[in-house]
């Protein structure tokens, strides 16, 4: 089993939808990162939590430490939105090292 | 500027051939990373260089030599690769090797033909 499991692995959404990204992770973590993938490659650190709520924009991050669970929200989706979002998690034992989740798939059409 | 930048953007090298990868920040960050990401899955740790000393080596072949000459600069020097090397090669870098966010570079999409 995955120390981190993201689902779903694909969502497909029409624009305008609200949208859920959910990560479950099994070790005790210092931080936990959300991620962003379009096609073509380059990676962009959506937020970083250590405890809390996050927001920027349109974006939301959730973490609940004690359920070891985080979640991703996107308010009035865009196709512009459409990337793969990936869960993170630095180890407290792991100095630098991420474990990464398998990713999630969006696609929000028009 | 927060922004990580890697050249080339696509290289397409032989077996015999040897190229090498650079990745440059200007954010004062004195940690960096190399990470090997194949289609469809997630990134994979490679090397992380913390004040330009290599911190971490994640067991990988020799054929992969990285080289940190200044807190700016990461290189990855490529000799007798494989066809199964070929993947995306993303730099990324960090403030410290602490609790710091991770800025990655665009990537370069490697072909070993």
């Amino acid at each position: 089993k995955n120390e981190v499991e993201q689902s779903p692995q694909n969502l497909t959404a029409q624009e305008g939808e609200f949208i859920t990204i959910n990560c479950s992770y099994s070790v005790g973590i210092s931080a936990l990162h959300w991620l962003q993938q379009h096609p073509g490659g380059g990676i962009v650190s959506l937020f970083m939590l250590s405890s809390g709520k996050k927001k920027h924009g349109r974006l939301i991050a959730t973490i609940n430490i004690q359920e070891k669970h985080s979640s991703l929200h996107i308010t009035a989706s865009h196709p512009r939105d459409s990337a793969v979002y990936i869960c993170a998690v630095r180890r407290e034992t792991s100095g630098s090292r991420l474990t990464f989740g398998e990713g999630t798939q969006l696609t929000v059409n028009p | 500027d927060t922004e990580v930048t890697q050249t080339p953007k696509h290289l397409v090298m032989g077996m015999t051939n040897k190229k090498s990868l650079k990745c440059e920040q200007h954010m004062g960050h004195r940690a960096m990373y190399w990470y090997k990401q194949k289609a469809k899955k997630p990134p994979e740790l490679m090397f992380v260089y913390s004040y330009e000393k290599l911190s971490i080596n994640e067991s990988v072949p020799s054929r992969f030599s990285p080289e940190c000459p200044n807190s700016s600069l990461l290189n990855l020097h490529l000799h007798a690769l494989q066809p199964e090397d070929s993947a995306l090669y993303l730099c990324a870098s960090s403030g410290g090797l602490g609790v710091y966010e991770q800025y990655f570079g665009p990537g370069t999409r490697l072909t070993v033909t």
